[in-house]
């Protein structure tokens, strides 16, 4: 059964700081994908990773994938404070046919 | 383009009664899944469907049914609603076919169970 672990799942930090979240998963997975809930809302997708070795950048954020270790990243550089929400990794696997999430990580970005 | 369309967005339902959650694409997509989202916790996957006449469980089927008669519509039924079953229920459609595919959610229904 496929499981997908995220840590920290708590994260405060400082305007300006570097961070990383990691996503680390128990099978082999067809692709990876990060998304963005704020409180009450739906998700928002970030990143979608489909190879080892792949990387994608968006603004502060920038997402890593390996597949040989089963572990994604999550990079935040310089955190600004609308950065602040909770993060989610899902993996997808073909075979059957589903999307499983972690348990998130909610970041806080203290001005 | 409307995308995943949920009604209702928010309802109180009694111990023991019954509902349906709407979920509408409009995107074509064959693929299209039900989550329940506990407070402060992940989505946990409740049914999905890969096309029309087709559907299966996931993790947290208990207490739920669904049916897709057509690619659009994939609705989740909840029988005797249960205080259990009180959390937030996204719905969310994709396209099978190719690798990278986005997996569009709905806005949520937000369902207390009293």
């Amino acid at each position: 059964e496929l499981k997908v672990e995220q840590n920290p799942l708590f994260l405060s930090m400082q305007e300006g700081k570097n961070y990383t979240i990691y996503c680390n998963y128990s099978t082999t997975s067809d692709r990876l994908y990060w998304y963005r809930q704020d409180p009450g809302k739906s998700l928002e997708s970030l990143f979608v990773l489909l190879s080892n070795g792949a990387v994608k950048q968006e603004g502060r954020l920038m997402a890593s994938l390996d597949t040989k270790a089963r572990l994604s990243t999550l990079h935040i550089t310089a955190a600004v404070h609308d950065l602040s929400a909770t993060y989610f990794c899902a993996v997808f696997t073909q075979g059957a046919q589903k999307l499983v999430f972690g348990q998130g990580t909610r970041l806080t970005i203290n001005p | 383009n409307a995308g995943v369309t949920q009604t209702p967005k928010f309802r109180i339902l009694k111990i023991g009664q019954s509902m349906t959650l709407q979920c509408t694409q409009d995107m074509n997509h064959n693929y299209m899944y039900w989550y329940r989202q506990d407070p402060g916790m992940g989505l946990k996957l409740i049914y999905y469907s890969v096309g029309a006449g087709i559907t299966d469980k996931g993790e947290v089927p208990n207490g739920y049914n669904v049916s897709r008669s057509t690619t659009e519509d994939f609705p989740l039924r909840l029988e005797l609603a249960a205080p259990s079953q009180t959390s937030v229920y996204f719905c969310a459609s994709s396209y099978s076919k190719g690798l990278g595919n986005t997996i569009y959610f709905g806005e949520g229904s937000w369902l207390t169970v009293v």
